[in-house]
């Protein structure tokens, strides 16, 4: 079966640091595109970047740009998403995806809270 | 970067109802369109790509047609199940954009 599963939720103070996953199995990982997409509570879905963990290839949305790191390794099948500081308004739900022309495999999410 | 517009925001309809729902690309994006479903605390979902082909599971009340900036999304007997927000985006080249979504109810 074709899956991701992403890391535990988190809870962290403004400008902490955070690295997130997900990890991919029942496919070739370094295949596939892996897309992460934000979604603010009570908002839509924001494309935030996505990265090719065969060569490490990464594009970023203009509004993540700078913002976040994502990165890959695909000795363990995983992708990352991290921050070096966060920030209240980094609060949200963040998901990744498969890219097989669009994103046909999601991850469950991983909810991050930031709050003092 | 190409904008995607989605219309209605939101809409209510009745069991049996055909629902149609709208996107539109600032420019034009081939048929590189997918739409997903969000049903209520739930994980996105892709219920068509390529503007018109149906993933894999999906019924076959939903529907989707277009190409280059006008795109549809039809479903064509609302079932209770189907209650959900439908985001459209583009993927024919970064940024994947969203649309803002739709959010669909039973009257």
């Amino acid at each position: 079966e074709v899956q991701l599963v992403q890391s535990g939720a988190e809870v962290k103070k403004p400008g902490e640091s955070l690295k997130i996953s997900c990890k991919g199995s029942g496919y070739t990982f370094t295949k596939y595109w892996i897309a992460w997409v934000r979604q603010m509570p009570g908002k839509g879905l924001e494309w935030m970047g996505i990265i090719y963990p065969g060569d490490s290839d990464t594009r970023y949305s203009p509004s993540f740009e700078g913002q976040v790191t994502i990165s890959a390794d695909k000795s363990i099948s995983t992708a990352y998403l991290q921050w070096s500081s966060l920030k209240a308004s980094d609060t949200a739900m963040y998901y990744c995806a498969r890219l097989g022309g669009a994103m046909d495999v999601w991850g469950q999410g991983t909810t991050v809270t930031v709050s003092s | 970067d190409i904008q995607m517009t989605q219309s209605p925001s939101s809409l209510s309809a009745s069991v049996g109802d055909r629902v149609t729902i709208t996107c539109r690309a600032s420019q034009g994006i081939s048929n590189y369109l997918a739409w997903y479903q969000q049903k209520p605390g739930k994980v996105p979902n892709l219920l068509i790509y390529a503007a018109s082909t149906l993933q894999s599971g999906v019924p076959s009340r939903f529907s989707g047609s277009g190409s280059d900036t006008d795109f549809t999304l039809t479903i064509s007997s609302l079932q209770p199940e189907d209650v959900a927000t439908y985001y459209c985006q583009k993927y024919n080249s970064a940024p994947w954009t969203f649309g803002q979504g739709t959010k669909v109810e039973i009257k």
